[in-house]
């Protein structure tokens, strides 16, 4: 199947640090790709939309200010924590492919574990 | 919103024994995906069902999703400690291929 990778794979900033997460697809072309976290225990929330070229959809709830996505070619996309809190400690995963983009799955990213300290 | 709901929840089974993980969605499914996720690592897909009444195998593990698209069963054949893991369900909402993800069923299988 299709390879979807995520960097970095961990990362642990002091708050008030902004931290970029990258997702590439290496061996497909991705014009959406897609972004979730994941708390403890929890399942995985949908944040946003990737859009290449345009701008990402978010989820509702989700504030846009503190998660900048930015989609500058076919095979990456970036989510950006904004001044980064504690809270926002969490596991990040993102995906691409799916119904309609040429697969009939979404491939999943490692994942990003963010801490906040 | 669509939602899904997993059961049971968590599973403790010896290896060898058989398992059926459900996934119920409050609405018709247009698409139905089961992932395995090891803990704080990504999502290994292992099956989509698509159609009422489908079913689907690989290796040890079958999938069905039912004639009304509204509930899936994962079911684990002779289970071994390679199977330990979170399984998650997940449904394509009908819109640009997001999904919603069902809570989760966390299996560990003992010796």
């Amino acid at each position: 199947g299709a390879v979807v990778s995520q960097h970095p794979s961990r990362v642990i900033c002091k708050s008030g640090t902004s931290v970029k997460i990258e997702c590439r697809s290496l061996d497909f072309q991705a014009t959406t790709m897609f972004w979730y976290r994941q708390f403890p225990k929890q399942s995985l929330m949908l944040m946003a939309t990737s859009n290449e070229g345009s701008k990402a959809t978010y989820e509702q709830g989700v504030e846009k200010d503190k998660f900048l996505i930015n989609h500058a070619s076919l095979t990456l996309s970036t989510l950006t924590v904004a001044s980064a809190h504690p809270e926002d400690s969490s596991f990040y995963i993102c995906s691409a492919g799916g119904r309609g983009f040429g697969t009939d799955t979404q491939y999943f990213g490692p994942g990003t574990r963010l801490t906040v300290l | 919103s669509q939602e899904l709901e997993q059961s049971p929840q968590s599973l403790i089974v010896q290896e060898g024994k058989n398992l059926t993980i459900n996934c119920t969605s409050s609405k018709t499914l247009y698409g139905l995906y089961w992932y395995k996720q090891k803990y704080g690592e990504g999502l290994i897909f292992l099956m989509m069902l698509q159609k009422g009444g489908e079913e689907k195998s690989h290796e040890k593990i079958t999938a069905k999703l039912d004639e009304k698209k509204q509930q899936s069963s994962l079911h684990i054949t002779a289970s071994q400690p390679s199977h330990a893991g979170i399984y998650l369900c997940g449904a394509d909402t009908g819109t640009a291929s997001k999904l919603t993800f069902g809570t989760g069923t966390r299996l560990q299988v003992t010796l």
